[in-house]
């Protein structure tokens, strides 16, 4: 699986927009790229995954690049409950999902 | 659905004792993970099961460490000796691929905060 680069942490003041960006220059093109975050002391929890159109659902965007190298999850008005490390994954069909270290990303009143 | 249940939620072990974790994923799903969090390491995964099979094993860090599923409803990770190093908390994820859910959406359990003095 192709490997993704995180910022280490971001700040978002509550109530506006939290674009988290990653990056997976050597994705294949068989690779989704799948959002999890983890709220301290919980088990992660999945956000949204797509392959190469943009994907929204009742939690998250997910804007993918034309040529995939690159994508941006999209929090549309971040509360403080949002606050959590986000990790980006390149994952083919198969379940070995391998976690980096993630964007502590801090909601901020 | 109840959700992954993992138990105990806490442990602490003295070093050389064995440890026992539990595992139980949700209904139907037909694959199970285990992982382990450190400060130090993040999150790794450790084994994972297709259909109570294990399909890669290739993060358990050595032999003291060993993993079942004797059944589609129940897992365990076992160490035995138990060291401080092991201190961590290890997760049970379990994922499948009936319903709305996306094939390896995984659904991750409380955890187990496992200390070793």
């Amino acid at each position: 699986d192709a490997k993704t680069t995180q910022p280490p942490s971001m700040d978002c003041a509550e109530g506006r927009a939290a674009n988290l960006p990653c990056n997976h220059s050597t994705i294949s093109g068989n690779e989704y790229v799948y959002w999890y975050r983890q709220i301290h002391s919980q088990g992660p929890q999945y956000i949204i995954h797509g392959l190469k159109n943009n994907e929204t659902n009742e939690m998250a965007s997910l804007i993918i690049t034309e040529d995939r190298k690159s994508s941006t999850l999209i929090l549309p008005h971040a509360t403080l409950r949002d606050t959590a490390v986000y990790y980006c994954i390149a994952l083919n069909n198969n379940n070995d999902m391998r976690f980096g270290a993630g964007t502590r990303l801090t909601v901020k009143p | 659905d109840a959700g992954v249940i993992q138990s105990p939620r806490h442990e602490v072990t003295e070093m050389g004792q064995e440890v026992t974790l539990r595992c139980k994923p949700i209904s139907g799903h037909n694959s199970l993970f285990w992982y382990r969090q450190t400060m130090m390491r993040g999150l790794e995964l450790l084994i994972y099961f297709n259909n109570n099979v294990p399909i890669d094993d290739s993060g358990m860090p050595e032999d003291r460490f060993s993993a079942k599923m004797p059944n589609a409803s129940f897992s365990t990770l076992k160490i035995q000796p138990s060291e401080p190093r092991d201190s961590a908390v290890y997760f049970c994820a379990s994922t499948g691929t009936s319903g709305a859910s996306s094939y390896n959406e995984q659904f991750f359990g409380p955890g187990t905060r496992l200390t070793v003095l």
